[in-house]
């Protein structure tokens, strides 16, 4: 069963310019919900977290929005960098239970 | 730096051949968890110790099994692994159950 979705498997986004980068899941029970990065030949790195209290949060050039109704999260970057081309992974958990999306992958063209 | 430290980044082994992957950590958490992540998949998890406790995901099959013997060790044995098993095998931790996961590199599963 996917609880977590990530329905674009590629994005490409101009240097300079805004990446968003979307997720939905199924169950309402999640309560934290995250973004991964992960650049090749290496683990996911954390990247940026929203509890579901929130329907904010921002670090940076990073910026997550949570829409609990429709069970829908996404990432926004801007300004989008080349240094940002990897796979993001968005994450939803409740207790130790962590359920991933399949990821998708950003390349962003100088 | 604290780290997720995960040994051998890649490995080979034969069908049917026991195989042991190893992951350390210097961030003292208390929860450590081992995904297996195939191709184009997302990462899913196998298995979770908090501190000694270890908890088995339902669906994780009986050839998956794990060690921890200390707060800074965590092992995957594969003791049979067939040629579906080849995937890239992340170990995380985390300070609690609730709490952010924390990577390591990966160990990538090759099955002759």
């Amino acid at each position: 069963d996917q609880q977590v979705k990530q329905n674009s498997p590629s994005l490409s986004v101009q240097e300079g310019r805004i990446s968003i980068l979307n997720c939905d899941y199924t169950n309402s029970m999640f309560d934290y919900f995250l973004w991964y990065k992960k650049y090749p030949a290496e683990g996911p790195t954390f990247l940026i977290s929203i509890s579901s209290i929130k329907d904010k949060n921002e670090d940076g050039r990073f910026t997550v929005f949570l829409n609990k109704s429709a069970k829908h999260l996404s990432l926004h970057i801007v300004p989008s960098q080349p240094g940002d081309s990897a796979v993001y992974f968005c994450a939803a958990s409740r207790q130790h239970d962590m359920r991933f999306g399949a990821g998708t992958r950003l390349t962003v063209k100088p | 730096d604290a780290m997720v430290i995960q040994n051998p980044r890649y490995q080979v082994t034969q069908f049917g051949k026991p195989v042991t992957l190893s992951c350390s950590q210097t961030l003292n958490h208390n929860v450590m968890y081992w995904y297996q992540q195939k191709s184009s998949q997302a990462p899913k998890l196998l298995f979770h110790y908090y501190d000694k406790d270890f908890n088995n995901e339902a669906d994780t099959p009986d050839n998956f099994q794990s060690r921890r013997p200390n707060t800074s060790f965590c092992f995957l044995d594969i003791r049979s692994p067939g040629l579906g098993d080849a995937a890239m095998y992340l170990c995380a931790t985390s300070r609690v159950l609730t709490d952010t996961q924390y990577f390591g590199p990966g160990t990538r599963l090759t099955v002759l």
